[in-house]
């Protein structure tokens, strides 16, 4: 029962540098998300997509981008990485849109120095 | 935008003691979630309210949905070294598929 599986678990980065936080569940839920959480703060949504093919902006959506190319998989892809993208990083899926459970992956924790 | 406030944002209660967190949404909300985030780990769902006024009960925790549907709350009764953890509501606004979580309540329990 893999669910919601990321990687990397924990990431430094340099000032500049670009990266890719990989996504995949195996739960066939059309729903997947990108949440940060600031240290001892709550979740910010980065972008969401509700089916293959289609991603929209959440709330915090400047200095990342996604694709959704299969309903199992949600990259997060971080260009020209800056300290204030040092947080953990969650990834979720849910059948159907925010009116079900939504499930999360472990996080990656992500420092950018 | 929306805007979810929790409060308190931290709580230390002795073991045993009961616990609430209040959530409050700055628009009237189709539903709500509520999540509990162990340190370290990742928010895990507990359970959804819809209903104007809803209450539902697991086992020490109870669920309040308000009357206007723009705020709610989770009490903890006895609470337990278990319950520790960082507990989030999110709601969800009519006609839109994102969730808004709150700025969370982080409860830590004193033996």
């Amino acid at each position: 029962n893999a669910g919601v599986t990321q990687t990397p678990k924990f990431r430094i980065l340099k000032i500049g540098q670009s990266m890719t936080l990989q996504c995949t569940q195996d739960m066939n839920h059309n729903y997947m998300y990108w949440y940060r959480q600031d240290p001892g703060m709550g979740l910010k949504l980065i972008y969401y997509s509700v089916g293959a093919g289609i991603t929209d902006k959440g709330e915090v959506p400047n200095g990342y981008n996604v694709s959704r190319s299969t309903t199992e998989d949600f990259p997060l892809r971080l260009e020209l990485a800056a300290p204030s993208q040092t947080s953990v990083y969650f990834c979720a899926s849910s059948y159907g849109g925010a009116g079900n459970t939504i499930y999360f992956g472990e996080g990656s924790w992500l420092t950018v120095v | 935008g929306q805007q979810v406030m929790q409060i308190p944002q931290y709580q230390h209660v002795q073991e045993g003691e009961d616990f609430t967190t209040y959530c409050n949404s700055s628009t009237t909300l189709s539903n709500i979630q509520w999540y509990k985030q162990r340190p370290g780990g990742h928010p895990v769902f507990l359970i959804q309210l819809v209903k104007s006024g809803e209450v539902k009960k697991q086992k020490r925790l109870t669920f309040q949905f308000g009357e206007a549907k723009k705020n709610s709350s989770l009490h903890i009764t006895a609470t337990q070294t278990t319950d520790v953890g960082t507990y989030f509501c999110a709601g969800k606004n009519f006609g839109n598929e994102k969730l808004t979580f709150g700025t969370g309540t982080r409860l830590t329990i004193i033996p």
